[in-house]
């Protein structure tokens, strides 16, 4: 399977312990995205790297969010002292490089379901 | 915060009828595009429609962009039970930015 892989895939913690993700993209792809999503809502973007450095932050993230890429393949993000707001799921996606003819689209993975009890 | 806003937030039908539903952003935009999400699952690229482009087709989809309105509709013809799923739509302010995503239309299609 060549595509956008997440671990793990469902995580339940306890308010305060610290979390984290990972995020596999597709090999040939340079931009990875991290985009949070609740019940019934859109994913909300979290932040994005090229290559391994890290383009944007959402400022809606707190300090206790840090995501890194330091090798420009996989990716991490972290979430520490949990709290119950916590509770999403995490979507990664990634994309090619830019430049035509690559249109931008992003794959995303299956996500990573936090409940934080 | 959240650039688009679908519309209507939920929508039901049966197998062969269409399904439109629209999204309203707020700046201006180089592209917008549509993505479908099963339920507990990740999110799949539909189409991309640029912001110089009117309407683009693929398969049974048919996107249409009034960038003066600053809105989109996608229209799926023809529904299948395999439609029911979420529908979003997210727009990139440049070129290679990030993309921002509306809250969803929830597609049901009952056969």
């Amino acid at each position: 399977d060549t595509g956008v892989s997440q671990n793990p895939r469902h995580k339940i913690t306890k308010r305060g312990q610290n979390v984290t993700f990972r995020c596999d993209p597709i090999s040939e792809h340079n931009r990875l995205y991290w985009y949070r999503q609740t019940l019934g809502q859109g994913p909300e973007f979290l932040t994005y790297f090229q290559n391994e450095a890290q383009l944007e932050k959402s400022r809606l993230l707190s300090d206790r969010f840090s995501a890194e890429r330091p090798k420009g393949s996989f990716s991490t993000l972290e979430i520490q002292r949990t709290e119950q707001g916590d509770s999403a799921m995490y979507l990664c996606a990634s994309s090619l490089p830019s430049g035509y003819p690559n249109t931008g689209e992003l794959f995303f993975g299956e996500g990573s379901r936090l409940t934080v009890l | 915060s959240q650039q688009g806003e679908e519309d209507p937030q939920a929508l039901s039908i049966q197998e062969g009828e269409n399904a439109t539903m629209n999204c309203s952003y707020k700046t201006s935009i180089n592209n917008l595009q549509w993505y479908r999400q099963n339920s507990g699952r990740g999110l799949v690229h539909l189409i991309l429609i640029r912001s110089n482009e009117r309407e683009k087709h693929s398969g049974r989809l048919r996107v249409t962009l009034d960038t003066s309105k600053k809105s989109s509709s996608l229209l799926i013809t023809a529904s299948r039970a395999a439609d029911t799923a979420s529908y979003f739509c997210a727009t990139r302010a440049d070129s290679w930015g990030k993309l921002q995503f509306g809250a969803g239309t929830q597609v049901v299609v009952t056969p």
